[in-house]
């Protein structure tokens, strides 16, 4: 059966100090994987998709890589405002997307 | 450009009551998910609508149905709602380029609390 699990459940960093999310899966032929900020309350927010091994995407400071067994999201310099919740998605070539229970993470100031 | 828009945006029933929630995709998709995320777990999908019917299906009973519109806009009808299912229910639309591929996005939630 499918499964993804997320590393650590929990983050707390100072403001400027790097750090990365992994996202661990088992699937039966990878097809994509996404990841997603959540803040409080509120619906996923998409960020980056990944399709192979090797392949990086970056958006301000976030970057995504992935491997064929893990993804990571590093995160250089973060600020306050990069505090939420991270998840990972994962789908084998069905209609179903398979979610992690996510990275909390928390950027002091 | 609109994204998915969810209604309402809280809801408190009772245990036995049934509830209907609603979806519209964004703007130029044609699919739409509805996922259950509970407190501090990640979203479990529930189904996915396609040309106005259900082609996939998450391990959620009978009681947790759905329709697509014409237009793309879909519910989510919950039937003999147990305390279990309070949860925030989140709306994804993508538009549909091939299984496994198709970037979703979500909908802000609906909040629903079952007493």
């Amino acid at each position: 059966e499918d499964q993804v699990t997320q590393s650590p459940e929990a983050l707390r960093l100072q403001e400027g100090e790097s750090s990365s999310l992994n996202c661990s899966y088992t699937v039966s032929g990878l097809r994509g994987l996404f990841w997603y900020r959540q803040d409080p309350g509120k619906g996923p927010e998409f960020l980056f998709t990944l399709y192979s091994a090797g392949e990086e995407k970056e958006k301000e400071r976030l970057k995504a890589t992935l491997t064929k067994k893990e993804s990571f999201l590093h995160i250089t310099a973060p600020k306050p405002e990069d505090s939420a919740t991270y998840l990972c998605a994962v789908n084998s070539g069905t209609y179903k997307y398979i979610f992690g229970t996510g990275t909390r993470l928390k950027v002091l100031a | 450009d609109a994204g998915v828009t969810q209604s309402p945006t809280h809801l408190i029933k009772t245990r036995g009551q049934q509830v209907t929630l609603r979806c519209s995709p964004k703007s130029g998709h044609d699919t739409v998910s509805w996922y259950q995320q509970a407190l501090g777990q990640g979203p479990q999908f529930i189904f996915q609508y396609y040309e106005e019917e259900e082609r996939q299906r998450g391990n959620f009973p009978d009681r947790f149905s759905g329709h697509q519109f014409p237009n793309y806009s879909s519910e989510l009808n919950v039937n003999a709602l147990l305390l279990g299912d309070s949860a925030l229910y989140l709306c994804a639309s993508s538009l549909d380029l091939a299984p496994g591929y198709n970037e979703q996005f979500f909908g802000p939630g609906t909040r629903l609390t079952v007493l």
